[in-house]
């Protein structure tokens, strides 16, 4: 989608490693959010960040850690990697003001084997 | 805590023929509603935004209702086409966090 990147846009990883998703936006969005997507559960908030250092946790975020160091890019990490962490996930971004819809990435289709 | 409920069922119906989906909310009155579209692969396409105190909102062959009473929004497309097949997704906005629903995906035949 324009202005929005994720990368990879597939991953297969064995269980126990690290692995980190990069969302890059150019929109100078303030907000920016991780989210995953399974069946059965629709799409889950994982973690958010509202500015540049700045996040906070959603509904699903064990297991996850994210870090903003720059406006354009959230990066969303998995520690170590279990298979219940098989997933599509999707970032997001919102503009500063709250209203208005979310602009999605494609997302990435993570599967740990 | 708050649910947003989408019927999980494809929703199956002819070519140029209206379209209706349902989302439901289990608690409070959301200030915002928003509908999206999600195609097979894709992430999720903004279409319209519904306020607590809109009754409805119109975008070209969509429409958007919310009634409080019923806990309810209402999601039509008018004279479907089979392009218009794909899930739409429900999704609450409270501050600056948006919770979804499940989605309910539409077949329009031809």
């Amino acid at each position: 989608d324009a202005g929005i990147t994720q990368s990879p846009r597939h991953k297969v990883t064995e269980t126990g490693t690290p692995v980190t998703l990069r969302c890059h936006q150019t929109e100078n969005h303030r907000y920016m959010y991780w989210y995953r997507q399974d069946p059965g559960h629709g799409l889950r908030l994982i973690h958010y960040s509202y500015g540049v250092k700045d996040t906070d946790k959603g509904e699903v975020s064990d297991g996850y850690s994210v870090s903003r160091s720059k406006t354009e890019d959230f990066l969303l990490t998995l520690e170590s990697a279990t298979s219940s962490q098989t997933s599509v996930y999707f970032c997001a971004i919102s503009p500063a003001d709250g209203i208005g819809g979310y602009t999605f990435g494609s997302g990435t289709r993570l599967t740990v084997v | 805590s708050q649910k947003i409920e989408q019927n999980s069922e494809a929703l199956n119906i002819q070519e140029g023929k209206t379209a209706t989906l349902t989302c439901n909310y289990t608690n409070y009155s959301p200030a915002y509603l928003q509908w999206y579209r999600q195609d097979p692969g894709r992430g999720p396409v903004f279409l319209l935004l519904i306020r607590e105190n809109e009754k409805e909102k119109r975008k070209e062959r969509l429409k958007v209702t919310f009634d409080t009473t019923l806990k309810q929004s209402l999601f039509h497309i008018t004279a479907s086409q089979p392009a218009d097949s794909a899930t739409y997704l429900c999704a609450e906005r409270a501050g600056n966090m948006l919770t979804f629903g499940g989605g309910t995906r539409l077949m329009v035949k031809p």
